[in-house]
């Protein structure tokens, strides 16, 4: 399964809202989770089964869709969100990510 | 809370193995895929694998032929041997621990990485 994710990057500013998407080559329900990744650090978990927003994760974070579109947003952007953003789908094998999204400061 | 300690060497030559360990700190093995995951620069993540802590095993075709990952169940920890290594195989290798409960499909945790170079 092909995961095409957009933007590959993006510049924006503290307080703006941003949208990531993915889109998946054929339909994989709701099997997909958003990872962001800071430099030098491992990817962390902030949302799986498409929508459910990770034990500590900030509320500003939210995912949406199902099948084969998938939105991640970040609703007011905060300093510590510039980061990579990676979507992973695991409803088949071999296991797939996203390209990534750069999210840089304006 | 548990968390994946990684190993291994870190420079290689064309054509030698790549072997990495990854040990399992404040958890069980039991109901879990174990998996391996890489990074080559400035390139998208790449899932190489996984193992069941019953020891069936899964990769990406695109690695088939020269990845095995094992499970030593009595030290709590797995491995990933990549034959025959070549430049396009210089990345950071992450191992991560896949979650098959429905409602809760996640990778976490992650090892720390490391980085491996395939050099002359």
């Amino acid at each position: 399964i092909q995961m095409t994710q957009s933007p590959s990057s993006l510049s924006a500013s503290v307080g703006d809202r941003v949208t990531i998407t993915c889109r998946a080559s054929q339909d994989i329900r709701d099997d997909i989770g958003w990872y962001q990744q800071k430099p030098g650090k491992a990817p962390e978990r902030l949302i799986y089964v498409a929508s459910s927003l990770q034990s500590g994760v900030p509320s500003r974070f939210s995912g949406s869709g199902s099948g084969t579109e998938f939105t991640l947003t970040i609703s007011s952007l905060q300093p510590e969100d510039f980061a990579t953003y990676y979507c992973l789908q695991h409803n088949s094998y071999p296991r797939t990510f996203g390209q990534g999204t750069k999210v840089e400061i304006k | 809370q548990v968390q994946l300690q990684q190993w291994g060497a870190g420079l290689l030559k064309p054509l030698e193995t790549l072997s990495l360990t990854c040990a399992v700190h404040g958890g069980s093995l039991s109901g879990y895929y174990w998996t391996w995951i890489r990074q080559p620069p400035g390139r998208r993540l790449e899932w190489i694998g996984e193992i069941s802590h019953i020891g069936s095993t899964n990769y990406n075709p695109s690695l088939k032929s020269r990845v095995t990952i094992s499970l030593d169940t009595s030290r709590e920890h797995f491995s990933l041997e990549l034959t025959s290594m070549t430049a396009a195989d210089t990345a950071v290798y992450y191992c991560a621990r896949f979650s098959p409960f429905v409602g809760y499909n996640w990778f976490d945790p992650w090892g720390q990485g490391t980085l491996v170079t395939v050099s002359s």
